[in-house]
Parts: C-alpha cells; sequence; structure tokens
C-alpha cells in the first residue's frame, strides 16, 4: 500500500532563498509530524497537526519556519531565507489517530543542502 | 526536559543475539518506541512498550521498565540485513504523541 510520500527527495538551495518540502501522509491518517534529522543524531520534533489544526509548533527553531496542512492531508513545511544550519533531512510522519500509543509512520525524507 | 541515552555503536556476528539498551530520565511518560532505519531511508517501526514487561515480536523482541526508566531492544538471530540505526523514542505525556528521539545506535553486522 501506499507510504508516506515526501517530495522533492533531494534539494539544493543558496543561502537566503526560501524552500517548500511536500508531504503526502497515508490516506485517512488524522496526525502528521515534520521532524529535522542531523546527521549522525535522532529525528527532532518540528510541529504536528491533527486534521488541518496544527496543535504543536514548539519545535519549530524559528520563525522562518512555517507549516501548513490546510485541508487536512497535504502538508507543507516552508523554510524561509534558509541559512547553513537549515541543512539536514526533513522527515514527515503520520499516525492513524492522536494517540500516543499509534506507531508513527516515516518518509523517507528530504535531504535539504544549504551553499 | 528530556533525556535518552543509547550506544553509539555496536558489532555482532551474524547468527548470534544483541540487547540493545536504552535509559531515559523524562518528565512525563506515555510509551517508548523502537525504530529501525537503514541509511539514507525512513524510520521503521519495530515495537512499542507501555506497559513493564517483554514483548515479543518474531526475532525481535522489546522490554520495559518503567520505575528504572530502562528499555532494550533484543535481536536473535542476526542478518547481514539488520545493519542499520536503532532509534529509542518516548511520548512524553504533556507534549501529546510526540516522538523524543535518541541520537540512534548504529548497529554492524560481521559475517
Amino acid at each position: 500500500g501506499a507510504g508516506v510520500s515526501q517530495s522533492p527527495r533531494y534539494k539544493v538551495a543558496k543561502r537566503g532563498q526560501d524552500v517548500a518540502l511536500r508531504c503526502d501522509p497515508i490516506s485517512g491518517h488524522v496526525s502528521l509530524f515534520w521532524y529535522q534529522q542531523a546527521l549522525g543524531q535522532g529525528p527532532e520534533f518540528l510541529t504536528y497537526f491533527q486534521n488541518e489544526a496544527q496543535l504543536d509548533k514548539s519545535g519549530l527553531p524559528s520563525d522562518r519556519f512555517f507549516a501548513e496542512r490546510p485541508e487536512g492531508s497535504v502538508s507543507t513545511l516552508k523554510i524561509q531565507r534558509t541559512q547553513q544550519e537549515d541543512s539536514a533531512v526533513y522527515l514527515c510522519a503520520s499516525s492513524l489517530w492522536e494517540t500516543s500509543n499509534q506507531p508513527q509512520h516515516f518518509g523517507d525524507g528530504t535531504r535539504l543542502s544549504i551553499l | 526536559g528530556q533525556n535518552i541515552d543509547q550506544p553509539t555503536e555496536m558489532t555482532a556476528t551474524e547468527g548470534a543475539i544483541v540487547q540493545i539498551n536504552c535509559t531515559y530520565q523524562t518528565s512525563g511518560f506515555n510509551g517508548l518506541f523502537w525504530y529501525q532505519q537503514h541509511a539514507g531511508e525512513a524510520p521503521t517501526f519495530l515495537s512499542y512498550n507501555v506497559l513493564d514487561g517483554l514483548e515479543e515480536k518474531g526475532r525481535f523482541s522489546s522490554f520495559l521498565s518503567r520505575s528504572k526508566g530502562y528499555s532494550y531492544l533484543l535481536l536473535k538471530e542476526l542478518q547481514m540485513k539488520d545493519s542499520a540505526s536503532y532509534l529509542c523514542a518516548v511520548t512524553p505525556m504533556e507534549y501529546g504523541n510526540k516522538l523524543v528521539f535518541g541520537a540512534g545506535t548504529i548497529l554492524r553486522v560481521k559475517s
């Protein structure tokens, strides 16, 4: 069956450019998460949606980071005025319900490189 | 704050058994997940523990002690394809159901 799909798979941008990363969750999944994973580290939480509502954005590192999920399915993570420290893999995950025992299903991520 | 510790790297032989430990200190606790991540790929769900004890699933088992803040992942009959990073992750109660991950343990299986 279809899993979580992320695009693009790789993105190279110059410092100062804006980028947009897309996530297509598993159909019917209520919860959607964005994580940032630096090389050799575990994923770090960025933000969480329940349907179209952004319930937790405490992990977004600065106001340059913005996420949306307007119709409760596809989500976009936007980074404005990119900086070199934004280089990382950005992972999207979805789960069927919002309860804590639900496993999250991850996409392959977008590898972002800022030159 | 949240603190999750796992060994950085481990090496084991094909066919053997390996135990990957995880200790956590979190201000809340609602459950613990183990994920497997091959290089350049998505983390994939392995197991979930919320009660003390052992959960067995084929070649993989996971154990939890809530009172000790300790978990381990046990991999039996190791295969070369088990070479990957193994991530321990906690769902702290007060943060909803986001995952707080450890840095991961890189397991190398040698023949």
